[in-house]
């Protein structure tokens, strides 16, 4: 069964530090561009960053760049997180899911088609 | 960032009713557009990718349309289990950026 499982949310003060993990089982991990999206109450989903199979490429949400890390351990089929220097507006629930490329006439688009079920992560 | 607008942000319908939600790019994205349906408590679910190629399993009612900045989600004959709220993503640059939503609530 294909599964992603977030853990690690909980409450932080402003400027304190969190770190989100993400195991995955069901698929094949490490081919796979993994990305963490967050929503805050009552608000749309807000993508925040996402990694290459391999590790070897990341990108960032401007306003978490510099204090957010995306990291993977493949051996492990588990994706991180890394929150410091934490706001109140970084309160939200955070997802990961599946990056995937999908195939239409010969075009690929970015797809988020498989997420876990959310770890909430409260700064105050 | 792509500034990704949807309308409306809300709307009433009933069982059986078709239902359009428009979503508007602030410039052209050609058609790397998807849409997503989320119900409360839950994270979002994929529905149509490539503006217009409906997901594995998705019903035929959903159809999706556009490109460039205007695009279009379609439920054909609304069934109690669409009531939920549904956004747009773009995947033509980073950051990924998703409209506010659209809400399908029970008339």
């Amino acid at each position: 069964e294909v599964q992603l499982v977030e853990s690690g949310g909980g409450l932080a003060l402003p400027g304190g530090s969190l770190r989100l993990s993400c195991v995955v089982s069901g698929f094949s991990f490490s081919n796979y561009w993994m990305a963490w999206v967050r929503q805050a109450p009552g608000q749309g989903p807000e993508w925040v960053a996402n990694i290459k199979g391999d590790g070897s490429k990341e990108s960032y949400l401007d306003s978490v760049k510099g204090r957010f890390t995306i990291s993977r351990d493949n051996a492990k089929n588990s994706l991180y997180l890394e929150l410091n220097s934490l706001r109140a507006e970084d309160t939200a629930v955070y997802y990961c899911a599946r990056d995937a490329n999908y195939q239409d006439n010969r075009i690929y688009y970015d797809v988020y088609d498989i997420w876990g079920p959310g770890t909430k992560v409260t700064v105050s | 960032a792509i500034q990704m607008t949807q309308s409306p942000s809300s709307l009433s319908a009933s069982v059986g009713d078709r239902v359009t939600i428009t979503c508007r790019a602030s410039q052209a994205i050609r058609s790397d557009l998807g849409w997503y349906q989320q119900k409360p408590g839950k994270a979002p679910n994929l529905l149509i990718y490539g503006t217009s190629t409906l997901q594995s399993g998705v019903p035929s009612r959903f159809s999706g349309s556009g490109s460039g900045t205007e695009f279009t989600l379609t439920i054909s004959s609304l069934q109690p289990e669409d009531f939920a709220t549904y956004y747009c993503l773009q995947d033509y640059n980073y950051p990924r950026t998703f409209g506010q939503g659209t809400t399908v609530e029970v008339k």
